[in-house]
Formats: C-alpha cells, sequence, structure tokens
C-alpha cells in the first residue's frame, strides 16, 4: 500500500524558515517524480513544485510565488522527499500536501497524496 | 484568481447527473492533459481522473470527464450522497512553467 506521510509542520514567525519532509513508502520511490500541494484555509489547491527522479536528472521546479524561497529535495537512499521553506510569508500558511507526479504512468496526474501537514506562519 | 475557471458550486439530487467545467487557455487545457481531483471534507484530495478521461482503478464509471479545445467537463451521474466535495480541474501551464488548478466546485447532493 502507498503511504506519504508528511511532518515537520507548525507555527513560525514571519520571515522564519521551516522544514517540511515526507516519508514514502509502498512504492518505488526512486522511480517517482514527487510534488508539492498546499491548500490555504478554506482556499483551493496550488501546486508549490516537484522534483524528478534521479534518473531524469533530479532537478527541480519550483511555482512562482515560493521561487527563489523554498527548496525541493530528495533522499532516495531514505524514501525522504524534503520541502526547505525560508522567508516565510503569512500567504504561505496552508495545509502541505506531498504527492507522487504521475507515477502509476505517465501523466497520470498527482496519483497519491499524504495526510498533509498544517504550517502557520504569524507573528 | 485562479488560472483555470470552475463554477464555485453544483448541486443535484440522488440520482441526477451534475457537469462541472473548467475553462482555461491556450497554454494550458489547450495544449496538455486535463486532470480531476475530489477532496472529501476534512479529507486529502484524491486523484479522479488523468489524461483528460481515464479513470485510476476503483473509481467508479458514473464519473467520466472529456475536454475540447480549451475547455474540460467532469460528469457524475448517479449522484450519491457520498458525492458531496470539492471537485478540482489541473494541467500543466507552458507559460507558467507549471501545473495550476482551477479554484474548485462544492458539489452538494440536495
Amino acid at each position: 500500500e502507498v503511504q506519504l506521510v508528511e511532518s515537520g509542520g507548525g507555527l513560525v514567525k514571519p520571515g522564519g524558515s521551516l522544514r517540511l519532509s515526507c516519508a514514502a513508502s509502498g512504492f518505488t520511490f526512486s522511480n517517482a517524480w514527487m510534488s508539492w500541494v498546499r491548500q490555504a484555509p478554506g482556499k483551493g489547491l496550488e501546486w508549490v513544485g516537484r522534483i524528478r527522479k534521479e534518473g531524469d536528472g533530479g532537478t527541480a521546479d519550483h511555482a512562482s510565488p515560493v521561487k527563489g524561497r523554498f527548496t525541493i529535495s530528495r533522499d532516495d537512499s531514505q524514501n525522504m522527499v524534503y520541502l526547505q521553506m525560508n522567508s516565510l510569508k503569512t500567504e504561505d500558511t496552508a495545509v502541505y500536501y506531498c504527492t507522487t507526479d504521475g507515477y502509476e504512468l505517465l501523466s497520470s496526474g498527482f496519483d497519491y497524496w499524504g495526510q498533509g501537514t498544517l504550517v502557520t506562519v504569524s507573528s | 484568481q485562479s488560472v483555470l475557471t470552475q463554477p464555485p458550486s453544483a448541486s443535484g439530487t440522488p440520482g441526477q447527473r451534475v457537469v462541472i467545467s473548467c475553462s482555461g487557455s491556450s497554454s494550458n487545457i489547450g495544449r496538455d492533459y486535463v486532470y480531476w481531483y475530489h477532496q472529501l471534507p476534512g479529507t486529502a484530495p484524491k486523484l479522479l481522473i488523468y489524461r483528460n478521461n481515464q479513470r485510476p482503478s476503483g473509481v467508479p464509471d458514473r464519473f467520466s470527464a472529456s475536454k475540447s479545445g480549451t475547455s474540460a467537463s467532469l460528469a457524475i451521474s448517479g449522484l450519491r450522497s457520498e458525492d458531496e466535495a470539492d471537485y478540482y480541474c489541473a494541467a500543466w501551464d507552458d507559460s507558467l512553467s507549471g501545473y495550476v488548478f482551477g479554484g474548485g466546485t462544492k458539489v452538494t447532493v440536495l
């Protein structure tokens, strides 16, 4: 069974940093592209960024609102994907979801989702 | 303001058919696949449709989708109370170099 478990959320002051982790199991993690998607309280979904599998270069893309502040990385030896968030703003307050990105088939979408972790940016 | 446009709400009685629209542009829906996700209250989103009209295993055939030009739609036939959820369309946007979502449509079963 595929499992994605996010952790690391919490309360942080504007300008602060936080690192989210996502532990993956139940599938061949090294073959998976991974994405982060967030959802502000009472709002819709917003893509944060993705990281390719090492075989496709292992590089990451980040959405414009977070580019230069957030960094996605992965550790295939630990089946983990990370979201390093710096210079946090109040508008970054959201539940952050870890997802697989086209794992089952090419272009199969965000196939699997974690339960999410809440990040609150407030003074 | 979301890049993809969905109606904020839709409703129907049990057994009815509900259709949700998703409007985009030539840089997203017009050139790439459309995906649909649903989110039951208090839970994480789940994939409902991929590659415009394909259902992952386990998704009932009451859910169907289509795409034409820069628009797409999701149809729910034989509406059930458990279909009450938020529904989101999504696509890759070449101009933004990222995935974009619709604002979501809340489906209510009357």
